[in-house]
């Protein structure tokens, strides 16, 4: 059962077009939510972490916000290197008990210029 | 080098093959993680180790096997794999006594392809 579900899967932009992605998530007792960016043959970049309903994060054209069931990704005037897949992520509780990340699969954006 | 590195880049092998993945950090983080990231998939976890404690995916097939004999160093013996095994393999690490609580940094990952 997937507990993180991010849309759409994939957005095409004119540059300078904003728009939000979004993460839904059905974690109990959230620990926390975090963004990622992952450009093609590349390891994911961390870019933002979510503690809290309520909290913002800024970075140059990115502003992630966090509500109790989902967090939105917004990209203002996006620029054609803004292209990549971005991950969203929420620490889970494992049937052992620890708490580990679970990942939803992703939006991938494509910022035209 | 800096963050997290990985070797071999690209691995090519046979089903009869027993091969190892390695990663190493340098930042100097107390939790690593193993992930498998297959296409039209999210990440899948696979391993962590943090604070000499060890968290296992339960659906993980036992022909994998971590090691970390050290902080810094991380390990994916494979053995007997299967073509549905062919994906890209990602090393991360963090910093935190609980897993996955804070951010994670990621190695560039290691294209795995099973023949």
């Amino acid at each position: 059962e997937d507990q993180v579900t991010q849309s759409p899967e994939a957005l095409r932009l004119q540059e300078g077009e904003s728009s939000s992605l979004n993460c839904s998530y059905t974690v109990s007792g959230l620990r926390g939510l975090f963004w990622y960016r992952q450009d093609p043959g590349k390891g994911p970049e961390f870019l933002f972490t979510l503690y809290s309903a309520g909290e913002e994060k800024e970075k140059e054209r990115l502003k992630a916000t966090l509500t109790k069931k989902e967090s939105f990704l917004h990209i203002t005037a996006p620029k054609p290197e803004d292209s990549a897949t971005y991950l969203c992520a929420v620490q889970a509780r494992a049937s052992g008990g620890s708490y580990i990340p679970t990942f939803g699969r992703g939006t991938s954006l494509i910022v035209h210029p | 080098e800096t963050g997290v590195t990985q070797t071999p880049r690209h691995l090519v092998m046979g089903m009869t093959n027993k091969k190892s993945l390695k990663c190493e950090q340098h930042l100097g983080h107390n939790a690593m993680y193993w992930y498998k990231q297959s296409a039209k998939k999210p990440l899948e976890l696979m391993f962590v180790y943090s604070l000499e404690e060890r968290v296992e995916n339960n659906s993980v097939p036992s022909r994998f096997s971590p090691e970390c004999p050290n902080s810094s160093h991380l390990f994916l013996h494979l053995h007997t794999l299967q073509p549905e095994d062919s994906a890209l393999y990602l090393c991360a690490s963090s910093q935190d006594g609980a897993p996955g609580y804070n951010e994670q940094f990621f190695g560039p990952g290691t294209r795995l392809t099973v023949l």
